[in-house]
C-alpha cells in the first residue's frame, strides 16, 4: 500500500463545477504539499499545510491530521484548470526527515 | 528572480552510458532535493543536499550520485544507464530542510 494515496485517479468536470480531490496518508507528517503539474512536467505548487484550511482564489485545500486527510477543492472550475494534482507530503521520521512523499496524482480535464 | 532552472532540458543517452544532470536553486535557498518521475506515476526522493552535505537518501541504487557545490547548486549523476532509469528528473531548492519547495521545469532523459 502507497504511503499517499489519491482519488480519484481521473476526473473529468465540465466548466463552473465544483471539483474535489481527496489525499490520504499513512505516515507521520510534518507538512503536506498540494502541487499541480501540467503537460510539460513543470510543477507549480499550490499549498503547502499543516492544518486547518487555505484558500487562495478559487483553490481551497483542507487538512485533518487526526483523520491523515486532506481534500483540494476548485470552486467555478475552468479548462485551464486541466492538469494533474499531485498531493505530496513531508515525513517526520528518521532519516526521512525534510523529503517529500508523493501520491500519484489524479488527472483533471475540464470542458468547456 | 529567477525560479530553479536545470539543464538540459531533454537529453537522450544509450544503455550503459553516464549522464550529469544540473540544477541551480533560487537564490539565497540551501536546499535541494533531487526526484525522479517516471510516466504516469507520482516522483519518488532521490537525494536531499543541505549545506552542501546529503542529507537524505531514497531508495535508489549506487549507480546515482549527486553533490552540492558552494554556491548551492547540485549535480545528480547517474552511471551505468538502464532503460528503466527513463523519466523526468525534478530539482527542487528550499530554504532549508524544512521549507517549501519550489521545482525547476525538470529534465527529461531517454535511455535507448
Amino acid at each position: 500500500k502507497n504511503e499517499v494515496e489519491q482519488s480519484p485517479q481521473n476526473l473529468t468536470a465540465q466548466e463552473g463545477e465544483f471539483i474535489t480531490i481527496n489525499c490520504s496518508y499513512s505516515v507521520g507528517i510534518s507538512a503536506l504539499h498540494w502541487l499541480q503539474q501540467h503537460p510539460g512536467g513543470g510543477i507549480v505548487s499550490l499549498f503547502m499545510l499543516s492544518s486547518g484550511k487555505k484558500k487562495h482564489g478559487r483553490l481551497i485545500a483542507t487538512i485533518n491530521i487526526q483523520e491523515k486527510h486532506s481534500s483540494l477543492h476548485i470552486t467555478a472550475s475552468h479548462p485551464r484548470d486541466s492538469a494533474v494534482y499531485i498531493c505530496a507530503v513531508r515525513s517526520n521520521y528518521g532519516g526521512s526527515q525534510g523529503n517529500l512523499i508523493f501520491g500519484k496524482g489524479t488527472k483533471l480535464s475540464v470542458k468547456p | 528572480d529567477a525560479g530553479v532552472t536545470q539543464s538540459p532540458t531533454h537529453l537522450i543517452k544509450t544503455r550503459g552510458q553516464h549522464v550529469t544532470l544540473r540544477c541551480s536553486p533560487i537564490s539565497g535557498h540551501k536546499s535541494v532535493s533531487w526526484y525522479q518521475q517516471v510516466l504516469g506515476q507520482g516522483p519518488q526522493f532521490i537525494f536531499q543536499y543541505y549545506e552542501k552535505e546529503e542529507r537524505g537518501r531514497g531508495n535508489f541504487p549506487d549507480r546515482f550520485s549527486a553533490r552540492q557545490f558552494p554556491n548551492y547548486s547540485s549535480e545528480l549523476n547517474v552511471n551505468a544507464l538502464l532503460l528503466g532509469d527513463s523519466a523526468l528528473y525534478l530539482c527542487a531548492s528550499s530554504f532549508n530542510r524544512g521549507g517549501e519547495q519550489f521545482f525547476g521545469p525538470g529534465t527529461r532523459l531517454t535511455v535507448l
